[in-house]
């Protein structure tokens, strides 16, 4: 069955320090691979996606992820933490009907904390 | 343009007692998604609407809950009744296209929260 695990489920970091959240996932066919952010008592926005092509994908606010096929992974990463970026994050891996897309895997979330 | 939009955005009721929850997709979009997010969980999939057809259902509790899309745009989630393990966060999403031809990418609205007591 298909499954996304995010093993982290609290990060605190400074600051304008550096940041990678972790997401495994497990599904049979190629992926389609999804980071949303949910800010409190707010719905989900998403930060990026990978369908195929470049495994480093580049998402809004800064944010990158690399998808890596051989250790199934997707790591959300970004160079400098705002404090603003304080939110749970979200990996998703989207059901492939056919060569397109349907319902998306989420994973149980990190929450992210930024000290000053 | 205007996003997905739920309303309420709170709902506070006793449980056994009926409630309902309503979604309008983004302008254009064919599918449409109920999602139920409980504390500290990432969502999960309730139903997908394709237009007005219902295409996954099959995480509904369909003993008490109940959705319909009449017109393929506007969606109703109804509990009848609602128990105290149904307090959560019910999402709605859209997204362009349909299973065909999908982008992938789901729009999501604030979220309608529910407390049972």
């Amino acid at each position: 069955a298909q499954s996304v695990t995010q093993p982290d489920i609290h990060i605190t970091v400074s600051e304008g320090a550096s940041l990678e959240l972790r997401c495994n996932y497990s599904y049979g066919a190629t992926p389609y691979l999804f980071w949303y952010v949910q800010s409190p008592g707010q719905g989900l926005q998403l930060l990026l996606k990978y369908f195929s092509g470049d495994t480093l994908v580049q998402g809004i606010k800064g944010f990158e992820a690399e998808f890596k096929r051989s250790q199934s992974s997707f790591n959300l990463r970004k160079p400098s933490v705002h404090w603003s970026d304080a939110a749970e994050y979200f990996c998703a891996v989207g059901l492939n009907y056919g060569g397109s897309q349907g319902n998306l895997i989420f994973g149980k979330g990190t929450k992210l904390s930024v000290k000053p | 343009e205007a996003g997905v939009v739920q309303s309420p955005r709170y709902k506070i009721i006793e449980k056994k007692q009926p409630v309902a929850f309503w979604c309008n997709p983004i302008s254009g979009h064919n599918t449409l998604y109920w999602y139920l997010q409980n504390l500290g969980q990432g969502p999960e999939l309730l139903i997908r609407y394709e237009n007005e057809e219902a295409v996954d259902d099959s995480q509904l509790p369909k003993d008490r809950f109940s959705a319909e899309r009449l017109k393929g745009v506007d969606s109703t989630l109804k509990i009848q009744p609602a128990e105290l393990g149904d307090s959560a966060v019910y999402l709605c999403a859209s997204s362009s296209g349909t299973s065909g031809r999908n982008t992938g990418e789901l729009f999501f609205g604030e979220g309608s929260r529910l407390t049972v007591l």
